[in-house]
């Protein structure tokens, strides 16, 4: 168990819809990452938040955005669904350099949302 | 354009042996290089950092090294199990004003048999 939780599981809808995917961080951690992983263009890199504030930018779609509250959580809103979102959508936490006990940037990575869109 | 390559190919060795896997990378310049390993259905699980001035680095039965020359980072498991069966995922981390953004390579399987 990596300490960061994801919800939910599964999500199955349809094309044109609009779904929210959510994240808690370890406790502790100020970075969240959102990665999408599909079989054909293996886990790629969507936005990182830090401390509240968007820290950087992926391969992330204008139809998608994310934000992170207060209490660190992050939430990644998918709007306008096509069958290609497809995907399982990871979350992962890390702390920030200087903080780390072990290594610069270890990331630990949620269990993940398979979304289904039909 | 940049590249992350591992190869695309299965992994197929007998227990006990070693398991070598291979990152290779073009047109970047990471600080840093990660390991990591993933299950079917399941989150990565970081293994292994390897900083771009060092040459190699140990883990129980893990074993990294990074030719920053060469581009290259080869992933070594030793006295290999069935339970060391799964896929396994190269990372760059470039390392730029606390980013933190990593590159994921395709990864690689890897199958020991019993």
């Amino acid at each position: 168990d990596s300490g960061v939780t994801q919800t939910p599981k599964h999500l199955i809808t349809a094309t044109g819809q609009r779904v929210t995917l959510r994240c808690s961080p370890r406790s502790g951690d100020l970075s969240v990452y959102w990665y999408q992983q599909s079989l054909d263009q293996g886990l790629q890199f969507l936005i990182q938040y830090y401390n509240g504030e968007e820290r950087a930018k992926g391969n992330i779609l204008e139809r998608f955005s994310a934000q992170q509250f207060p209490d660190l959580h992050s939430e990644l809103n998918l709007s306008s669904l096509e069958l290609g979102d497809s995907a399982l959508y990871f979350c992962a936490s890390s702390r920030p350099a200087g903080l780390a006990l072990t290594s610069y940037n270890e990331q630990f990575f949620g269990p993940g949302t398979r979304l289904t869109v039909l | 354009s940049q590249k992350i390559e591992q190869n695309s190919e299965a992994l197929n060795i007998q227990e006990g042996k070693t398991a070598t896997l291979t990152c290779n990378y073009t047109n970047y310049s990471p600080a840093y290089l990660q390991w990591y390993r993933q299950d079917p259905g399941r989150g990565p699980v970081f293994l292994l950092l390897i900083r771009e001035n060092e040459k190699e680095k140990r883990k129980e039965r893990l074993k990294v090294t990074f030719d920053t020359t060469l581009k290259q980072s080869l992933f070594h498991i030793t006295a290999s199990q069935p339970a060391d069966s799964a896929t396994y995922l190269c990372a760059l981390d470039l390392g730029s004003s606390n980013t933190g953004k990593l590159i994921f390579g395709q990864g690689t399987t890897l199958q020991v048999k019993p």
